[in-house]
């Protein structure tokens, strides 16, 4: 069964600094992943994906993932941040097993930008 | 244009009564969801619905039935509401087809549920 898990509840930073938000996985075939980012009170939004190709993909508002098959990562990364960038951010995979139909979650890590 | 909506936003109702959560999309997507975020922001997927037909039921209870009257709704009703049902209900739509299981998902703004 697939699975992420995001080790970190909390990452703090201060702006202008790079950020990184660590996610891990585990899959029985190939890896799709996902970064998805919630504000408050707002549904998740789509950051990023990794399907297949360049290890680092590139997304929304600046932000980047670096997937490394051999360590089962797909940490998410900005090199400066935003004060606008404190959210709760999800990494997750699709499950293969269910033809595509169930994205599992990892359990969010939330991000404090300060100013 | 609101590309995925849920009505109502908020929800509070006693304990024992049951309710119904709209969602449309327009994104012309196949595919829609249900996903329950509790109290400690985890997400975890309750229904996967692809052309109107149900795929993915998650082990919910029988007391949660979506309805899918076309690809670009899908309801919830949920019946004998417990305290435990106090979550914010999000759904979500996504294009899946030969290559579609790769497809990004669009949230909708969540429904914020209180049982008493």
């Amino acid at each position: 069964a697939q699975s992420v898990a995001q080790p970190e509840d909390q990452v703090n930073v201060a702006e202008g600094n790079p950020l990184t938000v660590k996610c891990t996985y585990s899959v029985s075939g190939n890896p799709y992943l996902f970064w998805y980012v919630q504000y408050p009170n707002r549904g998740l939004q789509f950051l990023l994906k990794y399907i297949t190709g360049d290890n680092l993909v590139k997304g929304s508002y600046g932000f980047e993932a670096e997937f490394n098959k051999s360590q089962t990562s797909f940490h998410l990364k900005k090199p400066s941040a935003l004060v606008s960038d404190s959210a709760l951010y999800f990494c997750a995979v699709r499950d293969d097993d269910t033809g595509g139909f169930k994205t599992i979650f990892g359990a969010g890590t939330r991000l404090f930008v300060k100013a | 244009d609101t590309a995925v909506s849920q009505t109502p936003k908020y929800l509070v109702t006693q304990m024992g009564n049951d309710k119904s959560i709209k969602c449309e999309q327009n994104l012309g997507h196949d595919t829609m969801y249900w996903y329950k975020q509790d109290s400690k922001k985890f997400l975890k997927i309750m229904f996967s619905y692809n052309n109107k037909e149900l795929i993915i039921n998650e082990t919910v209870p029988n007391r949660f039935s979506p309805k899918s009257p076309d690809k670009a709704h899908l309801n919830l009703h949920i019946n004998s509401l417990e305290l435990g049902d106090s979550a914010v209900y999000f759904c979500a739509s996504s294009q899946l087809g030969s290559a579609g299981a790769y497809n990004e998902q669009f949230f909708g703004p969540g429904t914020r549920l209180t049982v008493l």
